[in-house]
């Protein structure tokens, strides 16, 4: 099946500072998707971008389908932007439908 | 406010109890996923609901039994749980398209789960 991987799994930032978050897949792929997990789990949607680049106040986000690679931009961050954020993927093939395939996410800390 | 509404958000019980998830769902979409998350693993997909008919299954054992009365509401029946079914179950739903194609995926806040 399909593989995800995200980098880095883990990121310290001051807060203020700019990142980018890196989401790999290994074939074509019909959905992506951004999510950020806050601290009491909830899965909060970021960007719906199977290609192209959106933008959503101090993030943004590009995906290459072509090259099989997304990027999430976080701009000035805030101490409430820490958490996990997960990218997602869905490939339609045979059977498989509506599986959303994640990777194991990035582990956001922004220090005050 | 995600569309999206589980309960109960905490959940503790012994291994021979039977108990309910439930999701809500106002985003008018015809399909529903319920999802695990467990310490130190990916998101897996549990079982998915298409316009109300079961059609992904997910290699997941027979103590754990979803249904779905009707396109905005989904169910998971627990019972006979270990506790390494301790974890966080996600419900979320999103809208089937052409060809099998499903559009974005809204997820709700999630039900901590605890076998003792």
């Amino acid at each position: 099946g399909i593989q995800v991987e995200q980098s880095p799994p883990d990121l310290i930032l001051q807060e203020g500072a700019n990142s980018t978050l890196r989401c790999n897949f290994s074939d074509s792929v019909n959905n992506l998707q951004w999510f950020h997990q806050n601290p009491w789990g909830q899965l909060i949607n970021l960007f719906y971008i199977p290609s192209g680049t959106k933008q959503n106040g101090r993030l943004s986000a590009t995906t290459v389908a072509t090259e099989r690679y997304s990027l999430l931009y976080i701009s000035s961050s805030q101490t409430t932007d820490s958490g996990v954020y997960f990218c997602a993927v869905e490939r339609n093939y045979g059977g498989s439908q509506g599986n959303l395939i994640f990777g194991k996410g990035t582990k956001l800390s922004v220090k005050p | 406010e995600t569309g999206v509404t589980q309960t109960p958000r905490h959940l503790v019980m012994g291994m021979t109890n039977k108990k309910s998830l439930k999701c809500e769902q106002h985003l008018g979409h015809n399909a529903m996923y319920w999802y695990k998350q467990s310490a130190k693993k990916p998101l897996e997909l549990m079982f998915v609901y298409s316009l109300e008919e079961r059609v992904e299954n997910n290699s997941v054992p027979s103590r754990f039994s979803p249904e779905c009365p009707n396109s905005s509401h989904l169910f998971l029946h627990l019972h006979t749980l270990q506790p390494e079914d301790s974890a966080l179950y996600l419900c979320a739903s999103s809208q089937g398209g052409h060809a099998g194609w499903f559009t974005e995926a809204f997820f709700g806040q999630g039900t901590r789960l605890t076998v003792v």
